[in-house]
């Protein structure tokens, strides 16, 4: 069963603006990971989250989770046009439960 | 250098034939998976394999066959296509890495490959 959903489906914004995407998951979790994929390209590790943890920066990203509310987002600052792309959650990735179960995914475009 | 590589990268196919995609990962991994990424983008998991034995079926039909000739190698061999198996199919590899009481893993991805069964 599909464990994330992401929030909103697509979003457009102007460049230089900032992106905010929301996921929310079903069960409990050991981490929380984000994933990027341009358009006909592989998916890209962006950022994983413990499940300790409130909050994570990585550059122009920034990683919020809240376990009590099985729910994370992502916020991209500054946007560029180079951030066009979907971007995924996706929970799992521990010892003993491997695979990574993505969410549905956000379709973001950066409009120049 | 690639660090994971898949071929072909298009594969067009007709109803019933058997095919092959191959994946290669040069990252030192012990764990590599397949995964199928439908029309509506939803990326569902396969197979796993873990230094060569499986640890990761998901409830794939019989006509998908995954094989794992060394840890550095994840092939998947389809047989009797059918149109629903249309869709990219995503390899990926990882290593655990250790923290305490826990562990986690973050995944490399193949560049996929996009099966069209007409």
């Amino acid at each position: 069963s599909q464990q994330g959903e992401e929030d909103p489906q697509a979003l457009s914004i102007q460049e230089g603006e900032n992106a905010t995407m929301n996921c929310s998951y079903k069960t409990s979790i050991n981490n929380l990971q984000w994933y990027r994929q341009n358009s006909g390209r592989g998916l890209v590790h962006l950022i994983l989250i413990r499940s300790n943890e409130r909050e994570k920066h990585s550059g122009r990203l920034r990683v919020t989770l809240d376990t009590s509310k099985k729910s994370s987002s992502l916020l991209i600052t500054a946007s560029r046009a180079a951030d066009t792309a979907s971007y995924f959650c996706a929970t799992g990735g521990s010892f003993g439960n491997e695979k990574l179960t993505f969410g549905t995914g956000t379709r973001l475009t950066i409009i120049p | 250098d690639t660090a994971v590589s898949q071929t072909p990268k298009y594969l067009v196919t007709q109803m019933g034939n058997d095919k092959s995609i191959k994946c290669e990962q040069n990252l030192g991994h012990d764990t590599m998976y397949w995964y199928k990424q439908d029309s509506k983008k939803f990326l569902k998991i396969m197979f796993s394999y873990n230094n060569k034995e499986l640890i990761i079926n998901e409830t794939v039909p019989n006509r998908f066959s995954p094989k794992s000739p060394d840890k550095a190698h994840l092939n998947l061999h389809i047989n009797s296509l059918e149109l629903g198996d249309s869709a990219v199919y995503f390899c990926a590899s990882s290593h655990h890495f250790r923290e305490g009481p826990s562990s986690y893993n973050e995944q490399f991805f193949g560049p996929g490959t996009r099966l069209t069964v007409l």
